[in-house]
């Protein structure tokens, strides 16, 4: 089976600019959850989707948005970037509240 | 003050010690997570607990719900074992169970 995937893996914005960032899950996984890591907060917990519904969402404002698609393939989008924005963003697919498989990752540099 | 409490945040030891990382939190949780990232920051799931002990190859992960406390264990430790340990709950709220929260992780050194 592949793995999950992200797509960019890299990616430079402005400030001010927005993002949509991409995550396939594993087949047949229907559970995305997205999660922030910096050096100073670590690994944050942003959202988490099953069948397309979010079920549960982090302590982040509401310029961090995601949505999952029929497909289970999911994206999340922040808007007027901030330069604390920039950090490495991951997503995890599983099957329900299961253990989690982590793609590798989108590195966003902010300017 | 964080609610998963890892310890130690360092810890550099000889290949082929017996290697020991603690994890605590302070309120319920449905389950237990150990992750493991390499540099370059590839997150491997190691386990995941809600009672009693796991094993897989030389890894060991125990967990004491009474006591809310988890221990990773690496017996026969090797270079290849450096990397940042890192445990995570699904804690329990009033709509069910929440995502995730991440300790700060466990930055291990295996000399030759």
């Amino acid at each position: 089976k592949a793995g999950v995937t992200q797509t960019p893996r890299y990616l430079i914005k402005t400030r001010g600019q927005q993002v949509t960032l991409s995550c396939s899950p594993i087949s047949g996984h229907r559970s995305v959850s997205w999660y922030q890591q910096t050096p100073g907060q670590g690994l944050q917990f942003l959202f988490e989707y099953f069948s397309e519904t979010q079920r549960n969402k982090g302590n982040f404002p509401g310029r961090f948005s995601g949505r999952q698609f029929s497909n289970s393939r999911s994206e999340m989008n922040v808007s007027t970037l901030e330069l604390g924005d920039s950090a490495l963003y991951l997503c995890a697919s599983s099957l329900g509240a299961a253990e989690q498989y982590f793609g590798p990752g989108t590195r966003l540099t902010v300017t | 003050k964080n609610e998963v409490e890892q310890s130690p945040q360092n810890l550099t030891a000889q290949e082929g010690e017996f290697i020991t990382i603690n994890c605590s939190y302070s309120v319920g949780i449905s389950a237990l997570h150990w992750l493991q990232q390499h540099p370059g920051g590839g997150i491997v799931s190691l386990f995941m607990l809600s009672s009693g002990k796991k094993k897989h190859g030389r890894l060991i992960a125990t967990i004491n719900i009474q006591e809310k406390h988890s221990s990773l264990h690496i017996t026969a430790s090797h270079p290849r074992d450096s990397a940042v340990y890192i445990c995570a709950v699904r804690m329990y709220s009033g709509g069910g169970a929440d995502g995730l929260t991440f300790g700060k992780g466990t930055h291990l050194i295996i000399q030759p």
